[in-house]
């Protein structure tokens, strides 16, 4: 059974530094990786999608990196700013066919201004 | 609108009553998703449909949780009976249908049995 496991729960960090958040996965067998944030009170924004032949994704100040052979994937924020506060999900696709998504359970960012 | 959209955005009922949640998914997405979100479990998989083939049902918790999807497009989750760990926000997400195709979201229903 795939789980997958978001490290730390919490993080809270000065505005402007680069961060990095960790997901972690136990079946290397996934056709892809999703990132998302999440507002309180709100639903979930895709943030990047990493096919399982890809390395890594980038948009603007995010990059998301994955070693599927290590189960492993990390979306580093560059320059955080406030507004990047929110928690951030990162999800896997098992394998192909398989279309449910399996969720980590967050990591809950704070960029203090 | 360009989104999925959701509705009622929030549900209080009494236990044993029962609810039905709409989801309006993006237009030309051919897969629907049905989650739900509670304290201390995360996300979790309910129900999946894809075109015209027969739903994959293998999340619902238990037959008191039944989905239909008509005219590939709108989808209506309903609870019968409900109970107090039923509540949690259920969220609806579409995506293309395409294998590995990215999923979006709606703002989800947040459901609260009294």
């Amino acid at each position: 059974k795939q789980e997958v496991t978001q490290i730390p729960a919490a993080l809270s960090v000065p505005e402007g530094e680069n961060l990095v958040l960790n997901c972690s996965f136990t079946d290397s067998a996934i056709y892809n990786l999703q990132w998302f944030r999440q507002d309180p009170g709100k639903g979930l924004t895709s943030l990047l999608l990493i096919q399982s032949s890809q390395r890594e994704q980038t948009s603007g100040r995010l990059n998301a990196s994955l070693d599927k052979s290590s189960g492993r994937s990390t979306l580093y924020i560059a320059a955080s700013q406030p507004g990047d506060s929110a928690t951030y999900l990162c999800a896997v696709r098992p394998f192909q066919g398989a279309q449910k998504l399996v969720f980590g359970q967050g990591t809950r960012l704070t960029i203090n201004p | 609108g360009a989104g999925v959209s959701q509705s009622p955005s929030n549900k209080v009922t009494e236990k044993g009553k029962d609810v039905e949640l709409r989801c309006d998914p993006i237009s030309g997405h051919t897969a629907l998703y049905w989650y739900r979100q509670s304290l201390g479990q995360g996300l979790e998989f309910l129900i999946y449909f894809q075109g015209n083939s027969a739903p994959d049902k293998s999340g619902l918790p238990s037959d008191r949780f039944s989905a239909e999807r008509t005219g590939g497009s709108v989808s209506t989750l309903t609870i019968q009976r409900t109970q107090q760990e039923d509540s949690a926000v259920y969220l609806c997400a579409s995506s293309l249908g395409i294998q590995g195709g990215e999923q979006y979201f709606g703002p989800g229903t947040r459901l609260t049995v009294t």
